[in-house]
């Protein structure tokens, strides 16, 4: 059963626009959310993080939002560059559990120039 | 500096062959993890160690074995490979000073296509 679910498979935003992805969680006793980017033939590269004692975290031009109450986490780009053009995955740990990680299915998103 | 490094990046065995993933990371980090990642279903984990010589049960563990005699390498096998072991595999790994849970990322290596036919 999918504890942390990607809906949208896919996503093409405009050079310059906004992108936000989105993310679902089922399991309450996740407090570590984590958001990676990976290129095609590359492994995962980290790319933001919150706690659940916070609701929004900033790194650049990339800021991931959390309502607990929702459930619901989601990643912002502005403004989305080609670069960004990655297939993105969130991933979430529990609490007590050292660093096990669930990921997303991901959502592969395309800047058009 | 390599950070994770995974060998082979490409095999291909028939069904009942064995093999053995290495994953070697340069970092001094004390857990190391291996993923399985396969259309529409994300990365799962299949095992983790938490510091040299121990090991521990993900997700899918089911057909691997894995092994953690040095700090820095972590070794994946498939004693009797199957088609449904066709996928990526990723290495990670993370720093946790201390023990116990901490806020730190994982670092992941380049991954393994590995098909079974």
């Amino acid at each position: 059963d999918q504890q942390v679910k990607q809906n949208s498979p896919s996503l093409s935003v405009q050079e310059g626009r906004i992108s936000i992805l989105n993310c679902d969680y089922t399991n309450s006793m996740f407090d570590y959310f984590l958001w990676y980017k990976k290129y095609p033939a590359e492994g995962p590269t980290f790319l933001i993080s919150i706690s659940s004692i916070k609701d929004k975290n900033e790194d650049g031009r990339f800021t991931v939002f959390l309502n607990k109450s929702a459930k619901h986490l989601s990643l912002h780009i502005v403004p989305s560059q080609p670069g960004d053009s990655a297939v993105y995955f969130c991933a979430a740990s529990p609490v007590g559990t050292g660093n096990q990680f669930y990921f997303g299915t991901g959502t592969s998103l395309t800047v058009i120039p | 500096n390599a950070g994770v490094t995974q060998t082979p990046k490409f095999r291909v065995l028939k069904t009942g062959q064995s093999m053995t993933l290495l994953c070697a990371q340069d970092m001094n980090h004390e857990y190391m993890y291996w993923y399985r990642q396969d259309p529409g279903m994300g990365l799962r984990l299949i095992h983790y160690s938490v510091g040299e010589g121990t090991t521990a049960k993900g997700e899918v563990p089911d057909g691997y074995n894995v092994s953690r005699l040095k700090k820095q390498n972590f070794l994946l096998g498939l004693e009797s490979a199957a088609p449904s072991q066709t996928s990526v595999y990723f290495c990670a790994s993370s720093y946790t000073p201390g023990g116990g849970p901490v806020d730190s990322p994982l670092h992941f290596g380049n991954g393994t296509r590995l098909t079974v036919t």
